[in-house]
């Protein structure tokens, strides 16, 4: 059983740039969310998608975009990357909401570090 | 606003040291509260889902359990490879979306 894969695992960015980071949920999930966690921090929501749409968003700028294709895979975009954009992005999958306390699993993550 | 706070920070234990690491809450209508484990630069593990007061849940040497207003995660006989940071997450009222904690940190040494 496949679980929450992300690529790439690292990568390194200038400031000002755009990165794009890339996710497939788990077998049976079609819900993808993700997840931005600072060193020695929580993660922090960033949205939600669900049918190929943003199902819901956390407080994060617009610089901050992404996109869910029909197999349930899943972009997260950032651009104008500053500084503080460096950090560990998590994918995770679900079952979709409406289920009461449903589970989330997350991949392996992508470490990001704006220079 | 919904808060979860985690507590120790850091706990530092011998190997075979039981010890339990808490996570407080003030949430209106808990969905769910999660325990997930993270090794350094990896992605958060799922350990536990418990969904109502009263509920325990055990998997090898973690045993989760449920109050109104807390959750503790027991460690018995731990081991250095339990040595990991411990996160808490909650689900409630209208939103599905999980709020973490700030996590535990957890050194076994041997």
């Amino acid at each position: 059983d496949a679980g929450v894969t992300q690529s790439p695992t690292h990568l390194i960015k200038t400031r000002g740039q755009q990165v794009t980071l890339r996710c497939s949920p788990k077998s049976g999930h079609d819900t993808v969310s993700w997840y931005q966690q600072a060193l020695g921090q929580g993660p922090q929501f960033i949205f939600q998608y669900y049918e190929e749409e943003e199902r819901q968003r956390g407080n994060f700028p617009d610089r901050f975009s992404g996109h869910q294709f029909p197999n349930y895979s899943s972009e997260l975009n950032v651009n104008a990357l500053l500084l503080g954009d460096s950090a560990l992005y998590l994918c995770a999958s679900s079952l979709p909401t409406g289920r009461s306390g449903n589970t989330i699993y997350f991949g392996e993550g992508s470490w990001l570090t704006v220079v | 606003e919904d808060q979860v706070t985690q507590s120790p920070e850091a706990l530092r234990l011998q190997e075979g040291e039981s010890s339990s690491l808490n996570c407080s809450y003030t949430v209106s209508g808990l969905r769910g509260l999660f325990w997930y484990r993270q090794d350094p630069g990896k992605g958060p593990e799922f350990l536990f889902t418990l969904y109502s007061a009263g509920e325990e849940k055990e998997k090898e040497r973690l045993k989760a359990t449920l109050t109104k207003k807390e959750s503790f995660l027991h460690i018995t006989a731990p081991k250095p490879e339990d040595s990991a940071t411990y996160l808490c997450a909650v689900q409630a009222g209208g939103s599905y979306i999980p709020t973490f904690g700030r996590g535990t940190s957890l050194i076994v040494h041997p």
